[in-house]
């Protein structure tokens, strides 16, 4: 099935550090959003986007709609352990639609 | 608790057998979808139900069958089931005022 372009795949990164991730398709969606999965457990929603350009803050996480509408980007500021995990980024064309999601970035912070 | 229930958490079968996943989806929403995780790999969706009636399907595989009920509980039925079936199976629902929820899943592991 279709998946997202979503980089890096992986990242190891020191606490304290900033994170910096996107995706990217080849067709247009109206509603990008970002979830975040633990092991054993469902994603859970971080960021939503409704509108080409908007720029959308959640505590240290901050995700921008790209402007063509094709892309999405995903930064978390000053890394903490518990934001270990994978991140998935997911298009939508439409309220009520299915989800066609990205290849994930599986994030690990160093002691 | 996201609102979207799925039982069994977990379930382990042979090969050539067939189960049945349970979904109920948070109060108010018509929409339920399922995904399916490989190890390490992203959502690929399978099936969405509305109200009642199925709207979009994915790469779902013909011994799979979904369907929702009434009361807008869905399940979601693998049979002949083979050892690549193994995954986690994740529903979500989706409604005008919550947005898209996803459950925590079932583990399938076919032996």
């Amino acid at each position: 099935g279709q998946q997202l372009n979503q980089s890096p795949q992986s990242m190891f990164i020191q606490e304290g550090e900033d994170v910096s991730m996107n995706c990217t398709s080849s067709s247009i969606f109206n509603t990008w959003l970002w979830y975040k999965q633990e092991p054993g457990e469902g994603p859970v929603l971080l960021i939503a986007l409704y509108k080409a350009g908007e720029l959308t803050s959640n505590g240290r996480l901050t995700a921008q709609f790209g402007i063509t509408r094709k892309d999405s980007f995903l930064n978390i500021s000053a890394s903490i352990p518990s934001d270990v995990g994978i991140y998935f980024c997911a298009g939508q064309p439409g309220g009520n639609e299915k989800l066609t999601f990205g290849t994930g970035t599986r994030l690990t912070i160093i002691p | 608790d996201s609102g979207v229930t799925q039982t069994p958490k977990h379930l382990i079968t042979a090969t050539g057998q067939r189960v049945t996943l349970r979904c109920s989806p948070r109060s108010g929403d018509l929409s339920v979808y399922w995904y399916q995780q490989s190890l390490d790999q992203g959502l690929q969706f399978l099936i969405q139900y509305y109200n009642g009636e199925e709207r979009a399907k994915g790469n779902i595989l013909e011994r799979f069958s979904a369907q929702q009920f009434p009361d807008l509980h869905s399940e979601l039925n693998l049979s002949s089931l083979e050892l690549g079936d193994s995954a986690l199976y994740f529903c979500a629902s989706s409604g005008v005022q919550y947005g898209y929820t996803f459950g925590s899943g079932t583990r399938l592991t076919v032996v």
